[in-house]
């Protein structure tokens, strides 16, 4: 199955843009790239996700690399609110199992 | 709000007790999971049902059974747990499409259990 890799941790100041990088280089054709965070004492919220062209809705942006084998999950303007662990996940044609790894813990600061 | 509430939230249960976990999704969804969520693991997919029908068991213990009554209700029947057991229970649903490859999955908060 492709795996990702994401740093275990960033910190970012409050209302800076926030790159979340994310590697997926056996990622196949047919994958998708999904970002999900989940916020203390919550579960997972799914954030935005694409194929191969980058990606905005009101939450983020994600940017996919021309080779598909990396990812970055764009914040804008992080707040307080945006703290959280951020995962990148694969997800394949027919698969049930989303494997959401370690994934990075964020840190904003006022 | 997800739109899928789990209760309870905490749940404090001996060895030898029986208990349930339940799901709810107001989204009109057709396919529910349950997800495991141990201190310092990755989420772990337990359970699928699509369709109240289990497509997906990943090698779940016994004494974890699940059951789906209809598409908006999910539970997780808990005998005889042990306390590596203890973890963060997780509810989701997605709307299934023709592929997976795109479906979202909306969360609920989780059920915090603890064996005794």
């Amino acid at each position: 199955d492709a795996k990702t890799t994401q740093p275990n941790s960033m910190e970012s100041n409050e209302e800076e843009p926030v790159h979340l990088p994310c590697n997926h280089s056996t990622i196949s054709g047919t994958d998708y790239i999904h970002w999900y965070r989940q916020l203390p004492s919550q579960g997972p919220e799914y954030v935005i996700h694409g194929l191969t062209s980058n990606v905005n809705n009101r939450m983020a942006s994600l940017a996919i690399a021309e080779d598909r084998k990396s990812s970055t999950l764009i914040l804008h303007r992080a707040t307080l609110r945006d703290a959280a662990v951020y995962y990148c996940i694969l997800r394949g044609y027919n698969n049930n199992d989303m494997r959401f790894g370690a994934g990075t813990r964020l840190t904003v600061k006022p | 709000e997800t739109g899928v509430t789990q209760t309870p939230r905490h749940l404090v249960m001996g060895m030898t007790n029986k208990k349930s976990l339940k799901c709810e999704q107001h989204l009109g969804h057709n396919a529910m999971y349950w997800y495991k969520q141990s201190a310092k693991k990755p989420l772990e997919l337990m359970f699928v049902y699509n369709f109240k029908e289990q497509t997906e068991n990943n090698s779940v213990p016994s004494r974890f059974s699940p059951e789906c009554p209809n598409s908006s209700h999910l539970f997780l029947h808990l005998h005889t747990l042990q306390p590596e057991d203890s973890a963060l229970y997780l509810c989701a649903s997605s709307q299934e499409k023709d592929s997976k490859a795109k479906n979202i999955q909306y969360f609920g908060a989780g059920t915090r259990l603890s064996v005794l």
